[in-house]
């Protein structure tokens, strides 16, 4: 089967880090994606991970260990805009499906 | 840039009326998808096509359909609407697997 748990809801102050967490269980797992989605709005595509290890974009960077189901996103020296909800989307091979997460909603206070 | 327009963005029906989400791509796309958005549950996929003429049931497909008869195009149908349908519609695109998605903005749909 497959599960996707990432925490409800966290806050943040302005200019400080923040670090999402994602754990998985998919039967064929091959790649997990971040979006973020500003209330009201679409989903938007941040980074996608398939080796384990740290991509780096910016003032965001993606993690990845493969072997423990685990996967997070650093956000750092967040702004207020930064506040969103930050969805994880796991691509699993044995179904051929993109499977979401509930969501992490983020409030960044100033 | 990718463009992905679905036809409305608030749509408000009757329990019982057939209803149709049409979503429109732009960048040739081979796969396009309809998820479902709730608060709690988060992104449920309904249906999804891989190619034209192609589709596939997604998670919770019961009290939908779909049809693909060009590859832009991919419309959600409710056959016969029901309160439970009342939810935010999300159409999106990729290029191939495991590429990334292009959402659109959204139906929120009301069944009264």
């Amino acid at each position: 089967g497959q599960n996707i748990d990432q925490p409800t809801e966290m806050t943040a102050t302005e200019g400080a880090i923040v670090q999402i967490n994602c754990t998985y269980q998919t039967s064929g797992f091959n790649g997990l994606f971040w979006y973020q989605q500003h209330a009201g709005e679409a989903p938007t595509f941040l980074s996608y991970n398939v080796l384990d290890g740290l991509e780096e974009k910016g003032r965001f960077s993606s993690f990845l260990s493969r072997s423990k189901g685990y996967s997070y996103l650093l956000l750092k020296e967040l702004q207020m805009k930064d506040s969103a909800s930050y969805l994880c989307a796991v691509s699993d091979l044995s179904t051929d499906k993109l499977i979401f997460g509930t969501g992490t909603r983020l409030q960044v206070f100033p | 840039d990718v463009k992905v327009t679905q036809s409305s963005r608030y749509l408000v029906k009757r329990t019982g009326e057939k209803v149709f989400l049409e979503c429109v791509q732009d960048m040739d796309h081979e796969n396009m998808f309809w998820y479902r958005q709730d608060p709690g549950l988060g992104l449920r996929l309904i249906y999804f096509s891989y190619d034209v003429k192609m589709k596939e049931k997604g998670d919770i497909p019961e009290g939908y359909s779909v049809s693909r008869e060009k590859k832009e195009r991919f419309s959600l149908i409710l056959e016969s609407a029901s309160t439970n349908q009342t939810s935010m519609y999300l159409c999106a695109s990729s290029l191939g697997r495991d590429e990334k998605l292009f959402f659109g903005s959204g139906t929120q749909l009301s069944v009264l």
